[in-house]
């Protein structure tokens, strides 16, 4: 079956642009979470999406938005981009609930801000 | 309190030679679940290896073991006979509660490096 897919793969903006990032999960997978990686703080949980909820929420500013459709595809916002919002953006997909625990990751938007 | 601690930045192996990498945990949940995940230079997370709180065996992937001490709160990843391949970082993630979504506690990652 095809993986998590996330567009674009990379991604340069300017300080003040807002940004839209893509997650299609894998077929059949109804929940959908954000990750941001940086060198600094390593992996840190901003929302999670199920059935177009948003169900959990981490400590990030109301910058960091995300919905997600009737198809299960989500999207996540950021808006003011700062300098520090350079990250690894990783989304993963997980069933929850049905037997199958481990959530599948994409390979990530690489958010460049200058 | 740091929900998962991986205490080696780096390790090196020998090619064919096994290796542990560490990962402790701390949660006062009953059930959750421990996870370790490779994330290679190209940036996906590949899943290895799933332990249930209350598993009573360790979990076992092919040439993956998660040696599980409850008591102790860790899930220690076993890798038998080492690639070259298997060059990459890995996190031990936890997720905590039964049903309750997809957020996972990770730890800072532990960079291991198979020496031919």
């Amino acid at each position: 079956k095809a993986g998590v897919t996330q567009t674009p793969r990379y991604l340069i903006k300017t300080r003040g642009q807002q940004v839209t990032l893509s997650c299609s999960p894998i077929s059949g997978h109804r929940s959908v979470s954000w990750y941001q990686q940086t060198p600094g703080q390593g992996l840190q949980f901003l929302f999670e999406y199920f059935s177009e909820t948003q169900r959990n929420k981490g400590n990030f500013p109301g910058r960091f938005s995300g919905r997600q459709f009737s198809n299960s595809r989500s999207e996540m916002n950021v808006s003011t981009l700062e300098l520090g919002d350079s990250a690894l953006y990783l989304c993963a997909s997980s069933q929850v609930g049905q037997g199958e625990p481990e959530a599948f990751f994409g390979q990530g938007t690489r958010l460049t801000v200058v | 309190a740091q929900k998962i601690t991986q205490t080696q930045p780096g390790m090196f192996v020998q090619e064919k030679e096994a290796v542990t990498l560490d990962c402790t945990y701390d949660t006062s949940d009953p059930s959750y679940g421990l996870f370790w995940y490779k994330q290679p230079s190209s940036g996906e997370m590949i899943f290895l290896i799933y332990q249930g709180s209350y598993d009573q065996q360790n979990a076992t992937e092919g040439r993956y073991s998660l040696n599980f001490q409850k008591a102790r709160k860790s899930a220690n990843l076993v890798i038998s006979a080492s690639q070259l391949g298997d060059s990459a970082m890995y996190f031990c993630a936890m997720r905590e509660g039964h049903d309750t979504g997809n957020q996972f506690y990770f730890g800072t990652g532990t960079s291991l490096t198979v020496i031919p």
